[in-house]
C-alpha cells in the first residue's frame, strides 16, 4: 500500500525556520512530481509548490504567497520530498499536505501541523 | 478570494442527484484539465475525479465530472449519508503557473 507520511511540523515563532519531510513508501518516487497544499483552520486548500521529476528537469515551481520564502526539495534515493520555510509568519499557520503521483495514481499524506505563533 | 469559483455550500436528501459547479477562466479550466477532490471532515483531500471526468479505481460511479468551456461540474448521483464532505475544484493556470483550487463546497446531506 502507497504511503505517504508528512513530519516536521509544531509551533514555530515568527520570523523562524521550518523544514517538513514527506517520506514515501511502496511508491515509485522519482518517477512524479512531488506537490505540498496547505490547509488554514477552517479554510480552504491552498496550493504551495510542487518539484517536477528528475527526467522533467527536477524543477520547481511556487505560488506567490510563499515564492522566496519557502523552497521544495527531494531526495530520490531516500524517497523524502521536503518543504524549507523561511520567514514564517502568522499567515502560514495550516495543516500542510504533500501529495505525489499523476492522475488516477495520485496519493496524498495526512497532514502535519504548523503553528506559527509568537 | 479563490480564482476558480464553488458555491460555498449545497444539499440534497439521500437518493437525490446533485450537482456542484466550478467556474474560472481560459487560462485555467478553459485550456487544462479539472481535477475534483472530496474531503471527508477531520481527514486528508481524496482525489475523486482527474482530467475532467475519469474516476481512480475506488470512486463509485455515482461520482461523475464534466467540462464545458470555461466551467466545469461534479455530479453525484444516489446521494448517501457518507457523501457529506467537502468538495475541491482544480486545475493548473497558466498566466499563475499555478495549480488554483476553488474554494469549496460543503455537501449536507439532509
Amino acid at each position: 500500500e502507497v504511503q505517504l507520511v508528512e513530519s516536521g511540523g509544531g509551533l514555530v515563532q515568527p520570523g523562524r525556520s521550518l523544514r517538513l519531510s514527506c517520506t514515501a513508501s511502496e511508491f515509485t518516487f522519482g518517477d512524479y512530481a512531488m506537490s505540498w497544499v496547505r490547509q488554514a483552520p477552517g479554510k480552504g486548500l491552498e496550493w504551495v509548490g510542487f518539484i517536477r521529476s528528475k527526467a522533467y528537469g527536477g524543477t520547481t515551481e511556487y505560488a506567490a504567497s510563499v515564492k522566496g520564502r519557502f523552497t521544495i526539495s527531494r531526495d530520490d534515493s531516500k524517497s523524502i520530498a521536503y518543504l524549507q520555510m523561511n520567514n514564517l509568519k502568522t499567515e502560514d499557520t495550516a495543516v500542510y499536505y504533500c501529495n505525489g503521483g499523476a492522475d488516477a495514481e495520485t496519493y496524498w499524506g495526512q497532514g502535519t501541523l504548523v503553528t506559527v505563533s509568537s | 478570494q479563490s480564482v476558480l469559483t464553488q458555491p460555498p455550500s449545497a444539499s440534497g436528501t439521500p437518493g437525490q442527484w446533485v450537482i456542484i459547479s466550478c467556474s474560472g477562466g481560459s487560462l485555467n479550466i478553459g485550456s487544462d484539465y479539472v481535477y475534483w477532490y472530496q474531503q471527508l471532515p477531520g481527514t486528508a483531500p481524496r482525489l475523486l475525479i482527474y482530467k475532467n471526468n475519469q474516476r481512480p479505481l475506488g470512486v463509485p460511479d455515482r461520482f461523475s465530472g464534466s467540462k464545458s468551456g470555461t466551467s466545469a461540474s461534479l455530479a453525484i448521483s444516489g446521494l448517501r449519508s457518507e457523501d457529506e464532505a467537502d468538495y475541491y475544484c482544480a486545475a493548473w493556470d497558466a498566466s499563475l503557473s499555478a495549480w488554483v483550487f476553488g474554494g469549496g463546497t460543503k455537501l449536507t446531506v439532509l
